[in-house]
This record gives C-alpha cells, structure tokens and sequence, in this order.
C-alpha cells in the first residue's frame, strides 16, 4: 500500500481565497483524522471520521473550515475564507480502528497565506 | 483538561542513552504512544504500551510507564545522528490520540 496520501504538499495562497486539502486513507482503514501543527500550538486535531462520518469536530477552529469525506477512500478539509493565521502544515491519518490502533501520518501538506 | 506535556528539548552526544519524558492526564487512557516525526515528514508510530504493563523494551527503545504519577518515558540506548527529530507522546481517549507538545532530540557527534 502507499500508504496515505495528501495532495499538495504544499499550497501557498492569498488571504481570502479558497482552499482546499486532499487525503486518500490506506484502502480498509475505517478512521480518518484531520491534524494541524503550528509552533505555537503544536499538533492539534481538528475533525475525525470514522466510517466517513464525522465523530468529533470539536477542533475545527471556526466557520471557515470545513471537512467532508464523501467515500472512503476520499476528504478534504477546506477553508474558506483563508486568513494568514491558517498557515501551518495540515496533516492527515487513517487507522484500522480507533485509538487502539495505529495512526499512519501522511506526509502532510504544508500551507503558507499571504 | 486533556494536557500532555513534555519539555521541548533534549541534546545528547552520540552513543549515550536518551531519556525523553512525559507526564499524561487521563488515567484511563488505554494504550500510551511515541511517535516520531522527522524534518518535513510526518508522525510515525515508534512504539506503545498498553495501560497494564510497567515497560515495554523494542531493540533499543525501551518504554516505562508509571500509572501512578501518570508518567511515561522512552529511553533510547546508543543514540544516533539518525535519532535526532521530534519526539511524541499520546495518549488514547476515546477514539482520538492527544498529542504532546514534542520533544526536539538533537544528537551531537
């Protein structure tokens, strides 16, 4: 398996603008895990899935960001509108099972708003 | 709150043995976890405990867990250039994983 993907890997945008985060799970896996990681507050997690439906997004920052999954081989985490303070690198996980089981991390997707 | 701390770094020569610690707040936390992350990859998973063990030895890694103080530590024996990243802890709680803050091991010739 490749394990998980995102796409980009980086994205550098305006301030105001759309954007819009790509994640492909390891085939099988049920949980899907949105993380963000900044220096100032390190790793946070902000929304989960477990089956494609969204368990816990009690870490999503506010109205701008959003996350669907519509199949399970598929989400995306977008935001809109994009604010300089957003700037971090998101990263993406899949497990087999819940917290019982190993997070695989993708390689992430750095995010720069100007 | 769900807090997991750890300090932010640690610098060690090559050869000696690391000690990287953290202290968790949920008791019930059923499984304890180091991840390691490298400059410009992702986390990826070390090594865990389960909640009823004391220490879990891997090769040279070796894990302690202290329930009572809720305090976890890995020791890396002989530690490597190739060692120095970021280290972290989790804890389980329900089906998340809450990270620590991270510890920068640096190793030094």
């Amino acid at each position: 398996d490749a394990g998980v993907i995102q796409s980009p890997r980086h994205e550098v945008t305006e301030m105001g603008q759309e954007v819009t985060l790509r994640c492909k799970p390891i085939s099988g896996h049920d949980y899907l895990f949105w993380y963000r990681q900044t220096m100032m507050r390190g790793l946070e997690l902000l929304i989960y899935f477990n089956n494609n439906v969204p368990i816990d997004d009690s870490g999503m920052p506010e109205d701008r960001f959003s996350a669907k999954m519509p199949n399970a081989s598929f989400s995306t985490l977008k935001i809109q509108p994009s604010e300089p303070r957003d700037s971090a690198v998101y990263f993406c996980a899949s497990s087999l099972k819940g917290s019982t089981d190993t997070q695989y991390f993708g390689p992430g997707t750095r995010l720069t708003v100007l | 709150g769900e807090d997991v701390e750890q300090s932010l770094f640690l610098s060690v020569r090559e050869g000696d043995s690391s000690v990287i610690n953290c202290t968790y707040t949920d008791s019930s936390s059923t499984y304890l976890y180091w991840y390691k992350q490298e400059p410009g990859a992702g986390l990826q998973l070390l090594t865990y405990i389960f909640s009823n063990m004391d220490m879990k030895q891997d090769q040279r890694l070796t894990v302690l867990l202290n329930k009572k103080d809720k305090h976890l530590s890995l020791r890396i024996a002989d530690t490597q250039t190739g060692d120095s990243a970021i280290y972290f802890c989790a804890e389980s709680i329900d089906d998340k994983l809450i990270f620590g803050t991270g510890t920068r091991l640096q190793v030094f010739p």
